[in-house]
């Protein structure tokens, strides 16, 4: 069975320049996340699709960080103009539920993990 | 600010029994989280809840604001990272995670 996959695994940028990072989710999954883990600290929440809506960007820490998810399935994370503070592990995860019942659970992929140079 | 807490490092010998304490600031959460992280690899759920549970070797203790992750019969391939998180509300009915800082699992032979 597919858990959730990203792509690339790795990146390497040079400072100034535009990245986009890709999610596929768990077929059927309605809700998708993503997840800044900067070194050394847990994952931190950037943003929020139910389906193809994004519900909740509060977590995008500046208007260089883009998201979509155009058909409700895979997910586009794109950071315009790099910095090195973008450097991080980027995680995306999904989950078949909206809410938090019992049986919520998000899966998370990999991550991509980003080096600007 | 939500924010969740668990110690940096923890340190047990095989075969023992090993405590990550977790406690939360997060509005309006009720459940615990605990995933195991190895570097490069998926974190992944071991288990959950807003009352204490078992899932094979591990077992989760609840308090409202605070959580305990037991894990039984340490192995060495055990040693890794363990995040404790907690849900948020968010804009239309999601629940975004807000995860401590983990813990470092390790074991000692």
């Amino acid at each position: 069975g597919a858990g959730v996959s990203q792509s690339p695994r790795y990146k390497v940028a040079k400072r100034g320049q535009d990245v986009a990072l890709r999610c596929d989710p768990i077929s059927g999954h309605v809700s998708l996340f993503w997840y800044q883990q900067a070194l050394g600290q847990g994952p931190e929440f950037l943003t929020y699709f139910q389906n193809e809506a994004q519900l909740d960007k509060s977590g995008l820490p500046s208007d260089r960080f883009f998201a979509e998810r155009p058909e409700g399935s895979v997910s586009t994370l794109k950071i315009q103009r790099t910095q090195q503070e973008d450097s991080a592990v980027y995680l995306c995860a999904s989950s078949y539920q909206v809410g938090s019942g019992s049986r919520y659970e998000q899966f998370f992929g990999p991550g991509t993990r980003l080096t600007v140079l | 600010k939500d924010q969740v807490f668990q110690p940096s490092t923890v340190a047990s010998s095989e075969g023992a029994v090993v405590e990550i304490f977790c406690n939360h600031s997060v509005s309006n959460a009720y459940n615990f989280f605990w995933y195991l992280h190895f570097p490069g690899c998926a974190p992944r759920l071991l288990v959950k809840g807003s009352k204490p549970s078992q899932q094979g070797r591990y077992n989760m203790t609840y308090e409202r604001f605070s959580s305990s992750l037991l894990i039984l019969q340490v192995r060495e391939a055990d040693a890794a990272v363990y995040y404790c998180a907690c849900p948020g509300i968010l804009t239309g009915g999601g629940n975004k995670l807000t995860f401590g800082t983990g813990t470092q699992l390790k074991v000692e032979l």
